[in-house]
């Protein structure tokens, strides 16, 4: 089974500084990755995907994340946060040949002037 | 391109009630399409998807039913609504390319309040 874990429900970073959010995922096949963002009332947007390519994946809006497999972990980071960053953050594994997405529990961001 | 439009935005419904939401798909052929639930506090639910016309899997047990009538149709129901059912219903779809999955791509959503 598959399974994501979003270290921290909310996180709190002021305008310019780094955006990290944590994400450590457990797959017992090698697994596709991604990320999305939720702006409130709004459907969820894909930031990013890894696919098994290149290990550091860069996304729309200056995100971007790095796949290390020794730590089961797909951490997004962004240099400098933005005022328009906040919003609800998603981590989600799937299969390499599921059709299914196993979504964390999600991450909101704000983001202080 | 590929647009994915869900309706209504929102809805109001008193408990007992029948339930009908739509979500159709356009620029893409045989997708797989999901419905999800957003309930306050609980993330993102999987209830239903389908790999292809008159193929639903469901993932949770619960007085919803889920259709899909035409390949890029999918249609979430309730014959009567309980409280519990509030929620942001998402719609979302995506492809299979040779065997291997693609990303989701989501609706903009149906708020939907149960009173």
């Amino acid at each position: 089974a598959q399974s994501v874990t979003q270290l921290g429900s909310h996180v709190s970073v002021s305008e310019g500084a780094l955006v990290l959010l944590r994400c450590n995922y457990s797959s017992s096949v090698p697994p596709y990755l991604f990320w999305y963002v939720q702006y409130p009332n709004q459907g969820l947007q894909l930031l990013l995907k890894y696919t098994s390519a290149a290990t550091l994946v860069k996304g729309i809006n200056g995100f971007e994340a790095e796949f290390k497999k020794s730590e089961t972990s797909f951490h997004l980071t962004k240099p400098s946060a933005h005022m328009s960053d906040a919003a609800e953050y998603f981590c989600a594994v799937s299969k390499i040949y599921g059709n299914k997405l196993v979504f964390g529990a999600g991450t909101i961001l704000r983001v202080k002037s | 391109s590929q647009t994915i439009h869900q309706w209504p935005a929102t809805l109001v419904q008193p408990v007992g009630s029948p339930l009908s939401l739509e979500c159709t798909v356009e620029g893409t052929s045989n997708p797989n399409l999901y419905w999800y639930r957003q309930a306050a506090g609980r993330g993102l639910q999987l209830l239903f998807y389908s790999v292809g016309i008159g193929q639903i899997s469901s993932e949770v047990p619960q007085n919803l039913s889920a259709s899909r009538p035409q390949d890029r149709q999918f249609i979430l129901s309730s014959k009567k609504l309980l409280l519990s059912d509030s929620g942001f219903y998402l719609c979302a779809w995506s492809i299979t390319t040779g065997g291997y999955y693609n990303e989701q791509f989501f609706g903009p959503g149906t708020r939907l309040t149960v009173l």
